[in-house]
């Protein structure tokens, strides 16, 4: 099936802990996204990237590191720079070029500090 | 800096009650607005795509349309099924190609029996 697969499903982080979400996409799609969402507000953009080796911060990057070496692949850590992780993450995909580009989104992550 | 407001937060209505939700943008050029779903604990489902003012998509029970300033999703003759939130965004013409989408909060529906 076509799709984009998040790992692991919940996680939990303990306080001063690195943490990386796995994001895998088989749409070959050029953009991957990820987007985190707390309770009460819109999806707000962590990175993006358009191209292998290449990404860019998006609204909220602070505490957050990605990499693109693999066109499927986009991993996302939680530093323990980020000092409110606890939410839920979700990783996404497109195409580029013409008319807006629908976003696909995963099926997301929970991350919960304890 | 592009803004999207939905109203109303939430909605109640009951099986068979048509309604509309709305979805306010401030955008430096449109791109495209884009509605989806979300069931609880789950990522966004693509509904439609709209991209200029006049436009108009169906799918089943929802109906989109795109004014120069807003958009609404409308439900006709719900079923409990459709109980989700909403979610609408936008994408401006100044971003870059892979710049991401602007969201609103979201319009928390609940169709009841």
């Amino acid at each position: 099936d076509g799709g984009i697969t998040q790992s692991p499903k919940y996680l939990f982080r303990k306080e001063g802990q690195n943490v990386t979400l796995s994001c895998e996409q088989n749409l070959n799609h050029d953009a991957m996204y990820w987007y985190r969402q707390d309770p009460g507000q819109g999806l707000r953009l962590i990175y993006y990237s358009q191209i292998v080796n290449d990404f860019q911060k998006g609204d909220i990057a602070e505490g957050y590191s990605v990499s693109r070496e693999k066109k499927e692949s986009f991993p996302l850590t939680v530093t323990s720079a980020q000092k409110n992780p606890t939410a839920f993450y979700l990783c996404a995909s497109s195409i580029l070029g013409g008319l807006g580009n629908t976003i696909y989104f995963g099926e997301g992550s929970w991350l919960t500090v304890v | 800096e592009d803004q999207v407001t939905q109203s109303p937060e939430a909605l109640r209505l009951q099986e068979g009650e048509s309604s509309s939700l709305n979805c306010s943008y401030t955008v430096s050029g449109l791109r495209g607005l884009f509605w989806y779903r979300q069931d609880p604990g789950k990522g966004p489902e693509f509904l439609f795509t709209l991209y200029s003012a006049g436009e108009e998509k169906e799918k089943e029970r929802l109906k989109a349309t795109l004014t120069k300033k807003e958009s609404f999703l409308h439900i006709t003759a719900p079923k409990p099924e459709d109980s989700a939130t909403y979610l609408c965004a936008v994408q401006a013409s100044s971003g870059g190609g892979a710049d991401g989408l602007t969201f609103g909060k979201g319009t928390h529906l609940i169709i009841q029996p």
